[in-house]
């Protein structure tokens, strides 16, 4: 089955520097690629997500790249701030459309 | 639209009790599914459902786990017994089958077995 790994677990940057968030997973037939952020006591909820027939896709401070070859995919955050705070997700899908795989979350601390 | 609703919010129970979880997905989203949070494992499906239909319940851990869909719009996932190791916040999220794919989850329903 699909396996999702995330690094790091824990990022510290200061506030208005970039992050940057790295996973791999490991089923070359996954095709959705989302990320979900998770602020503290409160439920995962999508920020962004790709698909397999795209290598970049950005929404204001966050983008996601995807690399298939590599079955590499990131989310970088830039002028970061304190309400990005947060665990942050990433997550395959499979190509059947139903089994979404998360990876172990990555706590992100902004320093103002 | 109200979200996916899960009942209780909080749990707390002794080991050996049984344990009811429930959830009320989105109306319209046709994929329900459970995930176990926990600091140690991080978010872990235990098992979906498609059409109330259960798909894969490979990540259910035990027997003592087991989940339900008599309609689309109930589902419950009971633990019999509890164990204390069982302690973790369980989200139910729903979606659309062969839409964009986003889980909406609901606010979990954190349980602990003393």
């Amino acid at each position: 089955g699909e396996n999702v790994e995330q690094h790091p677990s824990t990022l510290s940057v200061q506030e208005g520097d970039s992050a940057v968030i790295k996973c791999t997973y490991s089923d070359s037939a996954s095709n959705y690629f989302p990320w979900y952020k998770q602020e503290l006591g409160k439920r995962p909820q999508l920020i962004i997500d790709i698909r397999s027939n795209v290598g970049e896709k950005k929404d204001q401070r966050i983008a996601v790249t995807l690399n298939k070859t590599a079955k590499h995919f990131s989310l970088h955050i830039t002028e970061t701030q304190p309400e990005d705070s947060a665990v942050y997700f990433c997550a395959a899908r499979d190509t059947g459309g139903f089994k979404t795989i998360f990876g172990a979350g990555t706590r992100l601390f902004v320093k103002a | 639209d109200a979200g996916v609703i899960q009942s209780p919010r909080h749990e707390v129970t002794e080991m050996g009790q049984e344990v009811t979880l429930r959830c009320k997905p989105i109306s319209g989203h046709n994929s329900l599914f459970w995930y176990r949070q926990t600091m140690m494992r991080g978010l872990e499906l235990l098992i979906y459902f498609n059409n109330n239909v259960p798909i894969d319940d490979s990540g259910m851990p035990e027997d003592r786990f087991s989940a339900k869909m008599p309609n689309a719009s109930f589902s419950t996932l009971k633990i019999q017994p509890s164990e204390p190791r069982d302690s973790a916040v369980y989200f139910c999220a729903s979606s659309r089958q062969g839409a964009a794919g986003e889980l909406f989850f609901g606010e979990g329903s954190r349980l602990t077995v003393l």
